[in-house]
């Protein structure tokens, strides 16, 4: 119940399109979902984050969709560019229980 | 702000060795995360400090591991004895507060134990 699972593992994109990483959880009781952007050789930095009393958060190119009913949320990033190339992982808490991240998603822009 | 410092940041140690990692967090915060990241196992939270204390250890793996933080502004991650399969990237974090804030992770140490 504590999981959550990430897909795809893997993503190539053509430069301009749009990268989409779906992440599905368990526990009803998360109330905060971000999302981490790491480069190969740094730590994660977050990159945008969401709570559940909004459907979506848009920042910049970047947008969180969320679906309660499903316990879905997933990651879009427009206009997709070779910098974008990274591993992204989704996440998970609930107050002061520690988070839990997904297994990561590496993303690669084709130029 | 100089962000987290962790050091060192490579370690290559010996099978049976003591390792002590490093963190200074940012100043300020009052919660500091390690995590240990594989390309099996992926980010996995070891053990987090609020306010100095420890809260949750669960992910600690075994009685080699352990965390200190004498004070706001220093933690150790120590294994001992060290075991090959111990290699990883150890990533310390900061947030303001718990969790559920946004976390500021150093640049890691990559531990090598042959």
């Amino acid at each position: 119940q504590q999981q959550v699972k990430q897909s795809p593992q893997s993503l190539i994109v053509q430069k301009g399109g749009i990268s989409i990483i779906n992440c599905a959880y368990e526990n009803t009781a998360f109330d905060y979902f971000p999302w981490y952007q790491q480069f190969p050789g740094k730590g994660p930095a977050l990159l945008i984050a969401i709570r559940p009393d909004v459907s979506e958060k848009k920042e910049g190119r970047f947008t969180i969709s969320f679906n309660k009913s499903a316990k879905q949320f997933s990651l879009h990033i427009m206009d997709s560019q070779p910098g974008d190339s990274a591993t992204y992982f989704c996440a998970a808490s609930k107050g002061d229980d520690k988070i839990i991240f997904g297994k990561g998603t590496r993303l690669h822009i084709l130029p | 702000d100089a962000g987290v410092i962790q050091s060192p940041r490579h370690e290559v140690t010996e099978m049976g060795q003591e390792v002590t990692l490093r963190c200074k967090p940012i100043s300020g915060h009052n919660s500091l995360f390690w995590y240990r990241q594989t390309m099996m196992r992926g980010l996995e939270l070891l053990i987090y400090f609020n306010n100095n204390v420890p809260i949750d250890d669960s992910g600690m793996p075994e009685d080699r591991f352990s965390a200190k933080m004498p004070n706001a502004s220093f933690s150790t991650l120590k294994i001992q004895p060290s075991e090959p399969r111990d290699s990883a990237v150890y990533f310390c974090a900061s947030s303001i507060r718990g969790p559920s804030t946004e976390q500021y992770f150093g640049p890691g140490t990559r531990l090598t134990v042959t």
